[in-house]
């Protein structure tokens, strides 16, 4: 079974530091992804990135990145220069290979992510 | 706006009532998801239609039912309410290649918000 654990409930970062979010997961499947989505107090689920089990680089977009520790099982969201913006909850989420159809996508239970200014 | 059109938006409702969530996917894509986020349980698989085909079932109460369209755009069904059943019900569509291409990224639909009283 696939499971993805994010240990920080919360987190309050100074509006400009960068943040780390944590995700771990657990699969036996060789082949899968990983996921970030950012979701705001309105109540949408925002994907920011997207890291393949076998992607040689870590993924960028932006100002986000995805330290993938393949060896360690860790999947962390890298955001830079934070924003106020970017205060919202955050879920890190796995699925398998697809082979006929789909598999399903497996959710963190999220971080809340809280930028001071 | 992500493409996936989710409607309503919100609804309120009593229990033993029944209503119907309708999503529309991105053009393109031929897989729909669906999901249901609450407070105590978080975000929770239902069920996966492909192509009108139902491909996978999750935490999905008999109570709950959906379909796949002809046209590809799908309904949830939520009958004999309960409170518990409030919660924010997602849709989601993905073009769903075969393997693991960083091209099956789930899109989200803006949500629709259920209030059962």
């Amino acid at each position: 079974a696939q499971k993805i654990t994010q240990t920080q409930p919360g987190m309050f970062v100074q509006e400009k530091e960068a943040v780390t979010l944590d995700c771990t997961y657990d699969t036996s499947d060789p082949s899968y992804g990983l996921f970030w989505y950012k979701q705001p107090s309105s109540g949408e689920m925002i994907f920011l990135i997207y890291q393949g089990s076998y992607d040689q680089q870590n993924a960028t977009e932006g100002r986000y990145s995805l330290n993938f520790q393949k060896a360690r099982k860790s999947a962390n969201l890298v955001i830079s220069a934070s924003q106020l913006g970017d205060s919202a909850m955050y879920f890190c989420a796995m699925r398998g290979r697809i082979i006929q159809g789909a598999q399903k996508l497996v959710f963190g239970q999220g971080t809340r992510l809280t930028i001071n200014p | 706006d992500s493409g996936v059109t989710q409607t309503p938006k919100h609804l309120i409702t009593a229990t033993g009532q029944r209503v119907t969530l309708r999503c529309s996917p991105r053009s393109g894509d031929l897989s729909v998801y669906w999901y249901q986020q609450s407070l105590d349980q978080g975000l929770q698989f239902l069920i996966h239609y492909y192509n009108g085909e139902e491909r996978a079932k999750g935490n999905i109460l008999e109570r709950f039912s959906a379909q796949q369209f002809p046209d590809l755009h799908s309904e949830l069904n939520l009958s004999s309410l309960e409170l518990g059943d409030s919660a924010l019900y997602f849709c989601a569509s993905s073009v769903d290649m075969p393997g693991n291409s960083g091209a099956n990224v789930l899109t989200f639909g803006a949500g629709s918000r259920l209030t059962v009283l």
